[in-house]
């Protein structure tokens, strides 16, 4: 299986918003809805950020939202801040393995 | 507050194998998948394949099918994840993570990472 498709990097500027996408196939995204998203800063370890498409954990801040259509997800942040800027990865449970996306690195102009 | 706390760094020689563990502390992980995630230098974050310690049965991921090995002692609230023939390119930094009970297939809950270094 292959890894979900990401865009290397995106940016932008504090207070604006961006989207990262992640592109699977009908047998990954299209087919479930466990689909998380992780950021990770560097040297440390990832944090879990989005959880079944749309859901956030408890603490991660409601800038942060998660969709999907078809085979490819969506990660958006609202209201860009420094500490944004991160690497963020997209995973998607496929019933007994799960894959990741090859990761995006976001920067804060 | 649970949190996962992985062996420390090895450095290995090509050919040989590396064993990992990885112990919960704060709370019990028996009835929790317990997922290995690899991440090579400036590299992405690699699914190496995940147990439920209660039942035993891992599931690996492709590539590494036929050379890693994961276990877990649920007595014990420790998992282990043991690579063999080990090459350079096994180089990377190796997390475990527990699955929430709540979410499927996300981990909210990472070990700090233990650093494998492969080199002759």
């Amino acid at each position: 299986q292959s890894a979900l498709t990401q865009p290397a990097s995106v940016s932008g500027s504090p207070g604006q918003s961006i989207t990262i996408s992640c592109t699977g196939t009908s047998g990954d995204i299209g087919a479930y809805n466990y689909l998380s998203w992780y950021q990770q800063h560097p040297g440390k370890a990832p944090k879990l950020m989005i959880y079944e498409v749309t859901n956030r954990p408890s603490g991660v801040s409601d800038r942060f939202s998660g969709s999907k259509s078809a085979n490819t997800a969506s990660l958006t942040i609202s209201g860009l801040q420094p500490d944004d800027e991160a690497a963020y990865y997209c995973s998607s449970y496929t019933g007994v393995t799960t894959l990741f996306g090859g990761g995006t690195k976001l920067t804060v102009l | 507050q649970v949190q996962l706390v992985q062996s420390g760094a090895e450095v290995k020689k090509p050919g040989s194998s590396v064993k990992v563990s990885c112990r919960a502390s704060g709370d019990t992980f028996k009835y929790h998948v317990i997922t290995w995630v690899r991440q090579a230098p400036g590299q992405g974050l690699e699914w190496m394949g995940g147990i439920i310690p209660v039942l035993g049965t891992p599931n690996y991921g492709q590539k590494f099918q036929g050379r890693v090995t994961i276990t877990a002692d649920e007595f014990t609230d420790t998992a282990y994840m043991e690579l063999s023939t080990l090459r350079s390119e096994d180089t990377a930094v190796y997390y475990c993570a527990r699955e929430s009970r709540h979410a499927v297939g996300a981990s909210d809950i990472w070990g700090q990472g233990t650093m494998v270094t492969v080199s002759s």
